[in-house]
C-alpha cells in the first residue's frame, strides 16, 4: 500500500529554520512531481511549493517564496523542505502529496506539525 | 493574488442534494478538483478535471462549471458525506500555479 511519512516538524522560535523530509514507501517515488501543502490550525489548505519529477523546476507560494525551499532526492526517494526565517503565521501541519496523473494531490501523508512560538 | 472562493458552510437533510460553488476569475482557464476531508484523515480527490470521478467515489457526487464558478453536487446526502470540502485549481500565469479554496464545511442534518 503507498504511503507517505513527513517528519522533521517540531517547536521553533520566530525567526528559526527546520527541515521537513517527505518519504514515501512503496510508491514510485521518482516518476512525480510533487507538492507540500499546510493547514493552520482553524483555517483551510494552503498550497506552498511544488518541485517537478526531476528536480529542474520548484515553485513556491507568495508566503514561502525566498523563505522556504523544496527540493528532492531521487536515489533516496525523499522530498524535502528547508524551511527559514520562520514566522508565527507558519504554525500549521506540513503535508506532502504527489501530482497524479489527472493533475490532482492524490495520495496524502498524515503530516508533521510545526509550531513557531516564542 | 489569486483566490478562490467557497462558501463557509452548506447544510442539507439526509436525501437531500448538496451544492458547493467554488468561483474564481481563472477557472474558465484551468482544470478544478474537488477534495473532501473528514476529520482526522487525509484528503481524498472526490473530482477531477471539473467533472470527473475517480475510481470507488460514488455516483452521488458530481462536478459542473459554468462561467467563472464550478460545483460540487452530492446527490442523495449520507451522513458519511459530512465533511470539509475544497476546490483547487491553477493559474500558472500568476504567483500561485495551484490554490485552493477555503473549504466549505458540509453538515448533514
Amino acid at each position: 500500500e503507498e504511503r507517505l511519512w513527513e517528519s522533521g516538524g517540531d517547536l521553533v522560535q520566530p525567526g528559526g529554520s527546520l527541515r521537513l523530509s517527505c518519504r514515501p514507501s512503496d510508491f514510485p517515488f521518482n516518476t512525480y512531481a510533487w507538492s507540500w501543502v499546510r493547514q493552520s490550525p482553524g483555517k483551510g489548505l494552503e498550497w506552498v511549493s511544488a518541485i517537478s519529477a526531476t528536480g529542474e523546476k520548484t515553485y513556491y507560494s507568495d508566503s514561502a517564496q525566498g523563505r522556504f525551499t523544496v527540493s528532492r532526492d531521487n536515489s533516496k526517494n525523499s522530498l524535502y523542505l528547508q524551511m527559514d526565517r520562520l514566522r508565527d503565521e507558519d504554525t500549521a501541519f506540513y503535508y506532502c502529496t504527489n501530482l497524479g496523473s489527472h493533475g490532482a494531490f492524490d495520495t496524502w501523508g498524515q503530516g508533521t506539525l510545526v509550531t513557531v512560538s516564542s | 493574488s489569486y483566490e478562490l472562493t467557497q462558501p463557509p458552510s452548506v447544510s442539507v437533510s439526509p436525501g437531500q442534494t448538496a451544492r458547493i460553488t467554488c468561483s474564481g476569475d481563472a477557472l474558465p482557464s484551468h482544470y478544478s478538483y474537488w477534495y473532501q476531508r473528514r476529520p482526522g484523515q487525509a484528503p481524498v480527490v472526490v473530482i477531477y478535471k471539473d467533472n470527473k470521478r475517480p475510481p470507488g467515489i460514488p455516483e452521488r457526487f458530481s462536478g459542473s462549471s459554468s462561467g467563472t464558478t464550478v460545483t460540487l453536487t452530492i446527490s442523495g446526502v449520507q451522513a458519511e458525506d459530512e465533511a470539509d470540502y475544497y476546490c483547487q485549481s491553477s493559474d500558472h500565469s500568476g504567483s500561485l500555479p495551484w490554490v485552493f479554496g477555503g473549504g466549505t464545511r458540509l453538515t448533514v442534518l
